[in-house]
């Protein structure tokens, strides 16, 4: 399958950790890359690659992968970790196309 | 620090063409082992890859949108850009341009940095 799904919202507690689910065949072969994205600004990279932090990204953001299923997880969640995020990879069945989760909706109450 | 902007027309009329550019600042298009994409968001929805180019110009598109989609670059300005023709309300969306760089070891790209994004509304 050439789809990354993902579940469409979660809430968390302040100060709680939340975990984010993707799901594909891709994840099988390729690490699921993740995204914040705040409304009205672009995404940004906050986990790439088995469990890699671009610099800035605080270290409660963490990955792992089990099958085909990849996971964020941000442990003691903050106000400011409220935001959609999607998981990307590669799609294995189709030339190596580029492809997007469908999102997560994450708030933190 | 590698910056992205989209820049273009904000509205296209339906059956038209929707062309946008991406000016790369901050490092040559030609550098690294990367590749230039074009990513689109309609408003409420999720992200849609639309396609990859390389410097060398060699492209790879979604499948959905093959048929109405031209990438092409210019290393001379630091440019890509992207034409998507016969557009529909359908097409109305922001669009950012994202630099893929490769993961090592591992395999795979990922996408930093991405541009703000450029709203693009297909109306008469």
């Amino acid at each position: 399958s050439s789809e990354l799904t993902q579940d469409p919202a979660v809430s968390v507690a302040l100060g709680q950790t939340v975990r984010i689910t993707c799901q594909g065949d891709s994840l099988r072969s390729y690490y699921a890359n993740w995204y914040q994205q705040k409304p009205g600004q672009a995404p940004v990279l906050v986990i790439y690659g088995k469990n890699s932090r671009p610099s800035g990204i605080p270290d409660r953001f963490s990955a792992s992968t089990s099958g085909d299923t990849g996971s964020l997880t941000i442990a003691g969640a903050q106000a400011e970790d409220e935001a959609d995020y999607y998981c990307n990879s590669r799609d294995t069945s189709r030339n190596h196309l580029d492809v997007f989760g469908n999102g997560t909706k994450v708030t933190v109450l | 620090q590698v910056q992205l902007q989209e820049s273009g027309p904000g509205l296209v009329k339906p059956s038209q063409t929707l062309s946008l550019t991406c000016t790369v600042s901050g490092d040559s298009i030609t550098s690294g082992s990367y590749y230039w994409s074009w990513i689109r968001q309609p408003a409420g929805k999720g992200l849609e890859w639309i396609g990859r180019i390389y410097p060398s110009g060699g492209t790879t598109y979604n499948p959905s949108l093959k048929s109405r989609v031209t990438f092409s670059v210019d290393t001379s300005k630091n440019q890509f850009s992207l034409k998507l023709s016969s557009v529909t309300a359908a097409d109305t969306a922001v669009y950012f341009c994202a630099r893929g760089v490769p993961i090592l070891a591992v395999g795979g790209y990922y996408y930093d940095p991405w541009g703000q994004g450029t709203l693009v509304t297909v109306s008469s």
